[in-house]
């Protein structure tokens, strides 16, 4: 079962835009999580947020989160073509004993 | 500094035969998972170890087994590889609860 999911599925724009991408989630969360993949390779950890928290900075990321409405989303500003690449939410749900559930990713594709 | 190495990056089988996939971590952490990732789809937890000799289901563990002998060693074993176990196979570590899980850059596997 699927507890994240991101929209949308897939985003190209303009080198220098920001880009935005969501997740939305089902059940309470202890934290949840943002990856990066790039083609053929593994995920690689961007930011984690916890569920008391509500923004969360990192260079050209920002992450927010609000568990009224059960939703994340991960800012990109001013986007570059090295931040071409799948972006994948996690949460670590409270009663998930270790386990990670993770969407199906939005496909960014930054335009030169 | 490796982080995650698996082992092979690519292989085809045929239907019937087995193999194992080796992931090994140089970080100490305590904990590692089995991931396969199909096209469309998240992440989908197959085993994960909570530590030296612990082994768990994930969420689709059938037809894997895995053993965890030395800390840094996680093995994933299919005994009788079926056409469905296509896939590209990721290996995670994480030092502990609630932390950013690192990647191997994967193997991936055909049966044909």
């Amino acid at each position: 079962s699927q507890q994240g999911e991101e929209d949308p599925q897939a985003l190209s724009i303009q080198e220098g835009e920001n880009a935005t991408m969501n997740c939305s989630y089902k059940t309470s969360i202890n934290n949840l999580q943002w990856y990066r993949q790039n083609s053929g390779r593994g995920l690689v950890h961007l930011i984690l947020i916890r569920s008391n928290e509500r923004e969360k900075h990192s260079g050209r990321l920002r992450v927010t989160l609000d568990t009224s409405k059960k939703s994340s989303s991960l800012l990109i500003t001013a986007s570059r073509a090295a931040d071409t690449a799948s972006y994948f939410c996690a949460t670590d749900r409270i009663d998930s004993n270790y386990q990670l559930i993770w969407g199906a990713g939005t496909k960014l594709i930054i335009k030169p | 500094n490796a982080g995650v190495t698996q082992t092979p990056k690519f292989r085809v089988l045929k239907t019937g035969q087995s193999m194992t996939l080796l992931c090994a971590q140089d970080m100490n952490h305590e904990y590692m998972y089995w991931y396969r990732q199909d096209p469309g789809m998240g992440l989908r937890l197959i085993h994960y170890s909570v530590g030296e000799g612990t082994t768990a289901k994930g969420e689709v563990p059938d037809g894997y087994n895995v053993s965890r002998l030395k800390k840094q060693n996680f093995l994933l074993g299919l005994e009788s590889a079926a056409p469905s176990q296509t896939s590209v196979y990721f290996c995670a570590s994480e030092q502990g609860a609630n932390q950013p899980q690192h990647f191997g850059d994967g193997t991936r596997l055909s049966i044909l």
